[in-house]
């Protein structure tokens, strides 16, 4: 099956600590997301890739960090500098700059 | 930026009920998309509309572009259209998503 797979699906992050959520695609898309939504919020961009090897920052990059190593690969690191990182993180696909966005099922992240 | 509305914020819907969700938006967009947010968290995908009309089964959607809203209609509802319904627009032949803060709509029996 073609889909977009993020793991782990709930994620608890200790004070100080790095965690980095994983984003897989086998959808053969040049361009990937990653997004963040706190409850009762729409979706804020965090970086986006159009293509391997770069990377752009979104509206809300401070304190994570990003990797374009493959294709179908776009792991988010969260970083002890993001002093509120609970939230709900999603990330997305698509073939081209402005195509439509496909979805995974997306990370909760808890902080203890 | 871009400003993204959507109303109504909430809508509740007696099943087998129509309704008309608005997305105003303050800039041209090279990009417009309407989503749906299930209780569980998955986005999926329902229209890429940046003009013009679609329909999909019970769901059409229609974009004024150069007015600067979208529409998404939705006919005879069914308690599993419940959920969030996002509009997300992106500018300048750009891919960043902007989105609204939704319609929470409940479909009851």
């Amino acid at each position: 099956d073609g889909g977009i797979t993020q793991s782990p699906k709930y994620l608890f992050r200790k004070e100080g600590q790095n965690v980095t959520l994983s984003c897989e695609q086998n959808l053969n898309h040049d361009a990937m997301y990653w997004y963040r939504q706190d409850p009762g919020q729409g979706l804020r961009l965090i970086y986006y890739s159009q293509i391997v090897n770069d990377f752009q920052k979104g509206d809300i990059a401070e304190g994570y960090s990003v990797s374009r190593e493959k294709k179908e690969s776009f792991p988010l690191t969260v970083t002890s500098a993001q002093k509120n990182p609970t939230a709900f993180y999603l990330c997305a696909s698509s073939m081209d700059r402005e195509e439509t966005q496909y979805f995974g099922p997306g990370t909760r992240l808890l902080v203890l | 930026g871009i400003q993204v509305e959507q109303s109504p914020p909430d809508l509740i819907l007696q099943e087998g009920a129509n309704s008309t969700l608005r997305c105003n938006f303050s800039d041209s967009v090279n990009n417009l998309q309407w989503f749906h947010q299930n209780p569980w968290g998955q986005l999926i995908n329902l229209f890429y509309i940046p003009s013009g009309t679609k329909q999909n089964g019970r769901l059409s959607a229609t974009t004024v572009a150069t007015e600067r809203y979208s529409l998404l209609y939705i006919s005879s509802s069914q308690t599993t259209d419940s959920g969030v319904y996002f509009c997300a627009v992106a500018t300048g032949g750009g891919n960043k998503l902007t989105f609204g803060t939704g319609t929470q709509l409940k479909v009851e029996l």
